[in-house]
């Protein structure tokens, strides 16, 4: 099953610097993505989110981006800092469900002092 | 801040032995999800649940699994007989409004089967 997709294992910027994280989705149903953040022995936490009907959401440092034709988002925390350093998860969901999360891989960021 | 909490933390059991893991979400919060992650992998959905009932579970969710809430406050999930393949982190989240908002997640059992 792999509805949703984070092909980048792993990321590695200098502090300051913008991140880019990667999304990539199949399912045409999903009408919903967010965004957690998640360090180690903690669960995860939400960062930010955007609708369907949203090409951009942007809050403080961190921005998403919808591409919908793509099936494509992305993250980007503009500028990096240490304490960003975290493995990401994107996640997709549809409305009509109960609220079940659709999580991609992860993809751990490393922001460099 | 409220947070959804969780214990134990860690647990080893044996290979056939029940286990069930604890979950204390947020007070106010009426819907309630079991997720797991198998170590290198994703987090994957295994159930949800909303007046105090099943709303939805995965594949996953087979009838080694049940969930349940037993008092006002805590929200449990046992495994009957536990496989090797159930090693994994289980992460209990809630919310108030279910699909209408994001879900808070507790800081995760890390269970292992030996």
């Amino acid at each position: 099953d792999q509805q949703v997709k984070q092909n980048s294992p792993s990321l590695s910027v200098q502090e300051g610097r913008i991140s880019i994280l990667n999304c990539d989705y199949t399912n045409s149903m999903f009408d919903y993505f967010l965004w957690y953040k998640k360090y180690p022995a903690e669960g995860p936490t939400f960062l930010i989110s955007i609708s369907s009907i949203k090409d951009k959401n942007e809050d403080g440092r961190f921005t998403v981006f919808l591409n919908k034709s793509a099936k494509h988002l992305s993250l980007h925390i503009v500028p990096s800092q240490p304490g960003d350093s975290a493995v990401y998860f994107c996640a997709a969901k549809w409305t009509s469900n109960t609220g079940k999360l659709i999580f991609g891989q992860g993809t751990t960021l490393q922001v460099k002092p | 801040e409220p947070e959804v909490t969780q214990t134990p933390s860690h647990q080893v059991t044996q290979m056939g032995q029940e286990v069930i893991l604890r979950c204390v979400p947020i007070s106010n919060h009426l819907y309630f999800y079991w997720y797991r992650q198998i170590l290198g992998q994703k987090v994957e959905f295994l159930v949800s649940f909303y007046n105090n009932e099943i709303s939805e579970k995965s594949e996953i969710f087979d009838d080694q699994f049940s969930v349940e809430r037993p008092d006002g406050s805590n929200f449990t999930l046992k495994i009957r007989s536990t496989k090797l393949e159930d090693s994994a982190m289980y992460f209990c989240a809630s919310n108030y409004r279910g699909n209408q908002e994001t879900q808070y997640f507790g800081p995760g059992t890390r269970l292992l089967v030996l």
